[in-house]
């Protein structure tokens, strides 16, 4: 079974800074990945997903992630933070199974 | 628009309780889910539908149940042999990528419940 682990809980940066959320998963096969963005109370959107092709894949908000099979990682990036990008971030994994499974989450906090 | 609909969106029941949440989708898509999320521990798989008339256990199954009768509606009810069940409930529908076995999911916007 795929599983996925985010191994920071709380990210802090400050607005205009650049963001790097971790992702790493555990999957036999080439796994299918996405990035969810949540805000308080909130359900998830989609921020971006690789299923083939490029390995680096551009999203929605700015921001972009590199899958990197040698590392089992899809790490989400962007480049200037805005005060709009605080929120919960969630990657998860999916297979041939039509399951999706979720990583615990990073929280973000952008500082003035 | 379309879109997924939960509702309630909060929920307040007694210990021993049955309670029935909804969720409706006007997007066409054949897979519709149910997650859990609790703090700290990302989102957990309760139920997944992938046709009508049909779904499949999750990862946490057990205090659960739900019908699949039609493509837009996917209620879950949580029993009272769920130990736990105050909670975020999500529910999403998917779309099937291309010719793979993995589905794009669209979310709901929650229903929190809470067990008095």
């Amino acid at each position: 079974a795929q599983s996925v682990t985010q191994p920071d809980i709380h990210i802090t940066v400050s607005e205009g800074a650049s963001l790097e959320l971790r992702c790493n998963y555990s999957y036999g096969a080439t796994p299918y990945l996405f990035w969810y963005v949540q805000s308080p109370g909130q359900g998830l959107q989609l921020l971006l997903k690789y299923f083939s092709g490029d390995t680096l894949v551009q999203g929605i908000k700015g921001f972009e992630a590199e899958f990197k099979r040698s590392q089992s990682s899809f790490n989400l990036r962007k480049p200037s933070v805005h005060w709009s990008d605080a929120a919960e971030y969630f990657c998860a994994v999916g297979a041939d199974d039509y399951k999706l499974s979720f990583g615990a989450g990073t929280t973000v906090t952008v500082r003035a | 628009d379309g879109g997924i609909t939960q509702s309630p969106k909060y929920l307040f029941r007694k210990e021993g309780q049955n309670v029935t949440l909804s969720c409706e989708q006007n997007l066409n898509h054949d897979a519709m889910y149910w997650y859990r999320q609790d703090p700290g521990q990302g989102l957990r798989l309760i139920y997944y539908s992938q046709i009508v008339n049909d779904f499949q256990k999750g990862d946490i199954a057990e205090g659960y149940s739900v019908s699949r009768e039609k493509k837009e509606s996917f209620p879950l009810t949580v029993t009272s042999a769920q130990k736990n069940p105050t909670a975020f409930y999500l529910c999403a529908s998917g779309k099937t990528q291309g010719r793979t076995g993995a589905n794009v999911l669209t979310f709901g916007a929650g229903s929190r419940l809470t067990v008095l």
